[in-house]
């Protein structure tokens, strides 16, 4: 339960507010992703870090960026954030890419007022 | 790109019943087939996967099953415990690709 970390739990912010989300892994996993999870569309991938080199990114909205100083620390920056980005942002890890294993965070539960 | 859809999106079942939910998925180059289980306010976690190279894999009551031919595979839960109730999500990936979750199943295990 520990493998995976992130911070704060829950963010309340307002439309102008910038905040920035932390997920740390303690697994040695070369790989990391963000992704979004609302009612509507469920585990939406958002960025995919491998070796601190990003690899994809899903068309998300400049409004959302992120940063992997190291293979064991992500962070995802917001600013300017709409309601409709109010969802659970989740952090996981992963060994290698693709066909290995992802371990989940607990998750940011944003809310944008 | 990968696309996978998951049936049913609710199932509800007495308890010691069998529950099945199935996913398709488009991409004939995928060959991992992880099954993750999401309970209330928690994290997924991985609770099953089955990689091309067989057909089916079992963990106590737990079994999954792939058709490759179909594109096709499914989560079979036996014995079911109002502990099961969760949301569970299918996901399809492949060598070079990232993986592609099915929008999940919410089960209900009723006592």
């Amino acid at each position: 339960e520990t493998g995976v970390t992130q911070t704060p739990r829950h963010l309340v912010m307002g439309m102008t507010n910038k905040k920035s989300l932390k997920c740390e892994q303690h697994l040695g996993h070369n790989a990391m992703y963000w992704y979004k999870q609302s009612a509507k569309k469920p585990l939406e991938l958002m960025f995919v870090y491998s070796l601190e080199e990003r690899v994809e990114n899903n068309s998300v909205p400049s409004r959302f960026s992120p940063e992997c100083p190291n293979s064991s620390h992500l962070f995802l920056h917001l600013h300017t954030l709409q309601p409709e980005d109010s969802a659970l942002y989740l952090c996981a890890s992963s060994q290698g890419l693709a066909t290995d294993t992802q371990y989940f965070g607990p998750g940011t539960r944003l809310t944008v007022l | 790109g990968e696309n996978v859809e998951q049936h049913p999106s609710t199932l509800s079942v007495q308890e010691g019943d069998s529950a099945v939910i199935k996913c398709t998925y488009s991409d004939s180059a995928s060959n991992y087939f992880p099954w993750y289980k999401q309970e209330l306010g928690k994290r997924p976690q991985l609770i099953i996967d089955i990689r091309s190279n067989v057909g089916e894999k079992k963990d106590q009551r737990i079994a999954v099953t792939l058709n490759k031919t179909a594109k096709h595979f499914s989560l079979h839960i036996t014995e079911t415990q109002p502990e099961d109730s969760a949301v569970y999500f299918c996901a399809a990936t492949g060598n070079g690709q990232n993986f592609v979750f099915g929008p999940g199943t919410r089960l209900s295990v009723l006592p």
